[in-house]
């Protein structure tokens, strides 16, 4: 079993729709979830952290996490065609490390 | 400014060679790692350094040698490349031991031919 996984995609969804981008994970004892985001050709950057069960809004990014469930996932509303790149979930357990899922690719369809 | 910038962007070159990759951060922060991103995407820790320390040594080939030597550098040295090390290799930092997310590098595309 890997240790994050994700869904590869793609996952479509039409301009203006919310994009739904799930993460499950392994290691019970994790403390910390990010969302990275991954244009093509270009390096991931962090655009959402969560620390505790329940939900954290940033603007038009939702994280939510379940420890118990041991799931995490992305909530994107009203979603633009600059939203398209592929969405990295990270989790860290172990001292210092952090391990990435493979990724989901959003697009978005104008 | 570049918060943490890698050099070179890309980099191609023979079976057998040696290379160096450098990485540079201007965010104080105290940890930095390398990652390599394989072809289908994945991100794989290789190294990681606390203020010039190595706390994370992953599976890698004794090939690959991370040095730092001050806590705002760490390079990556390959002896004898292999077609198997083409990928892009990303340095990142934090913070705080990774527990606040990693600022990363452009990355450096290697192609070994």
């Amino acid at each position: 079993q890997k240790e994050v996984e994700q869904n590869s995609g793609p996952l479509s969804v039409p301009e203006g729709a919310i994009a739904s981008l799930n993460c499950t994970y392994s290691d019970r004892g994790s403390q910390s979830f990010f969302w990275y985001r991954q244009y093509s050709g270009k390096s991931p950057e962090l655009i959402m952290s969560i620390y505790s069960n329940g939900d954290k809004e940033d603007g038009r990014f939702t994280a939510q996490l379940n420890k118990a469930s041991q799931y995490v996932s992305l909530l994107i509303r009203d979603s633009q065609p600059s939203d398209s790149a592929t969405y990295l979930c990270a989790v860290t357990g172990g001292y210092q490390k952090v391990t990435f899922g493979t990724g989901t690719k959003l697009q978005v369809i104008p | 400014d570049t918060a943490v910038s890698q050099t070179p962007k890309y980099l191609v070159t023979q079976m057998g060679n040696d290379k160096s990759i450098k990485c540079e951060q201007n965010l104080g922060h105290d940890t930095m790692y390398w990652y390599k991103q394989d072809s289908k995407k994945f991100l794989k820790i290789m190294f990681s350094y606390n203020n010039k320390e190595l706390i994370i040594n992953e599976t890698v080939p004794n090939r690959f040698s991370p040095k730092s030597p001050d806590k705002a550098h760490l390079n990556l040295h390959i002896n004898s490349l292999e077609l198997g090390d083409s990928a892009v290799y990303f340095c990142a930092s934090s913070p705080r031991d990774g527990k606040d997310g990693y600022t990363f590098g452009s990355g450096t595309r290697l192609t070994v031919v």
